[in-house]
């Protein structure tokens, strides 16, 4: 298994364009999730997915969209990138989510992304 | 906004001292987990701890939980120059959202 993978690994970018970063997982799980680390900041999260065609709002969405048509992949679309959205982004699946029972999350190697 | 903050921030110690960093939380949880982070790498899983849970073990490493403080804390013993890293805990009490990281911690071990 892959795991989870996301791509590109780095990326440059100047205020105003828009790109989306890609994330696939080969392990089933229903659950996605998109986090963004800064310096200092620790991980928040953006958005989230409990299956296909199911998202929802994390901490920080502003300024991002996402969709899920499927179960492996979870795109993260920045939709006119600012210098503030600079940082590392992962992504991160997992089986199950908040229902109470235990799960682990599995972390892509992430997306350092610099907005000029 | 975050639920879970790390102490220390950072923390510098000898290899093979033993290494102790806490984790205090706000609301009640369901579980709280613990990862590891390498520089430049994604978070990897360490262990997990349930709510009805006071003590686990794996390997070096020993978490505790106190949920009438609200906080953990982990023990890496007779450290390693390749224990260095950042780690973070996290915590699950949201039904239907995903697990809450705090700011972390990170450690330097010196060979």
């Amino acid at each position: 298994n892959a795991g989870v993978t996301q791509t590109p690994k780095f990326q440059v970018l100047k205020t105003g364009q828009s790109m989306t970063l890609q994330c696939a997982q080969d392990m089933n799980h229903e659950y996605m999730s998109w986090y963004r680390q800064d310096p200092g900041m620790g991980l928040r999260l953006i958005h989230y997915s409990v299956g296909a065609g199911i998202t929802d709002q994390g901490e920080v969405p502003n300024g991002y969209n996402v969709s899920r048509s499927t179960t492996e992949d979870f795109p993260l679309r920045l939709l006119s990138a600012a210098p503030s959205q600079t940082s590392v982004y992962f992504c991160a699946s997992s089986y199950s989510m908040g229902s109470g029972a235990p799960y682990e999350q599995y972390f892509g190697p992430g997306t350092r992304l610099t907005v000029t | 906004s975050q639920q879970g903050e790390e102490d220390p921030q950072a923390l510098s110690i000898q290899e093979g001292e033993n290494a102790t960093m806490n984790c205090s939380y706000k609301t009640s949880i369901n579980n709280l987990q613990w990862y590891r982070q390498n520089s430049g790498r994604g978070l990897v899983h360490l262990i997990l701890i349930r709510s009805n849970e006071r003590e686990k073990h794996s390997g070096r490493l020993r978490v505790t939980l106190d949920t009438s403080k609200k906080s953990s804390s982990l023990l890496i013993t007779a450290s390693r120059a390749a224990d260095t890293a950042s780690y973070f805990c996290a915590t699950d009490d949201h039904v239907g959202k995903p697990l809450v990281f705090g700011k972390g911690t990170r450690l330097s071990v010196i060979a």
